[in-house]
């Protein structure tokens, strides 16, 4: 079965500082994996997809993740936070078969200080 | 312009009523999903049609029915209201079922019974 586990509840960061979400994944066939964000009282919008392609993914707003199948990670990163990314972060792999389920982690929050 | 709407965004209602949700997506996908998004913002499927026939019926109580009348349109109707009914309910839709594509997500719809 598919799962993913992202490694921190919460994590705080100073605007303009690097941004590094973890997400750990478990997969019994080569997965898709996406990073969903989630802003207070909204949706949710797609930041990034990995498919078996670049294993460098590079997402909007200046996100991008890293697929390592020998670590089984996925982790999400940005190289200056504003204080617009201040939401909550989904890693999000795609379950088994052709149904289209997705499974998500347990979200990150992710608090950006001035 | 909205792609995936759903109506209304807030619900309140009192414990036993029935109420429905409705949802629409206008970006010619084939596949719809219903979510649930728990007080701790965790998310777990409940329900996915495909071109208007059911392919994922999670563990939900049968007070719960999905109805697809067309691909564009998928609606939640729920029955018996409880109060661990109470949560953010998603619609979603992708271009086809299976692993490799993102979901667009409609904003939410906030139902609290009482």
């Amino acid at each position: 079965a598919q799962s993913v586990t992202q490694l921190d509840s919460h994590v705080s960061v100073s605007e303009g500082t690097p941004v590094l979400l973890r997400c750990n994944y478990s997969s019994s066939y080569s997965p898709s994996l996406f990073w969903y964000v989630q802003h207070p009282n909204k949706g949710l919008q797609l930041l990034l997809k990995y498919t078996s392609a670049a294993t460098l993914v590079k997402g909007i707003n200046g996100f991008e993740a890293e697929f390592k199948k020998s670590e089984t990670s996925f982790h999400l990163t940005k190289p200056s936070a504003h204080m617009s990314d201040a939401a909550e972060y989904f890693c999000v792999v795609s379950g088994s078969g052709n149904t289209g389920k997705l499974i998500f982690g347990q979200g990150t929050t992710l608090q950006v200080k001035p | 312009d909205t792609a995936v709407s759903q109506t209304p965004k807030y619900l309140v209602t009192q414990m036993g009523n029935d109420k429905s949700i409705k949802c629409e997506q206008n970006l010619g996908h084939d596949t719809m999903y219903w979510y649930k998004q728990d007080s701790k913002k965790f998310l777990k499927i409940m329900f996915s049609y495909n071109n208007k026939e059911l392919i994922i019926n999670e563990t939900v109580p049968n007070r719960f029915s999905p109805k697809s009348p067309d691909k564009a349109h998928l609606n939640l109707h729920i029955n018996s209201l409880e109060l661990g009914d109470s949560a953010v309910y998603f619609c979603a839709s992708s271009a086809i079922a299976g692993g490799g594509h993102g979901y667009t997500f409609g904003s939410g719809t906030r139902l609290t019974v009482v």
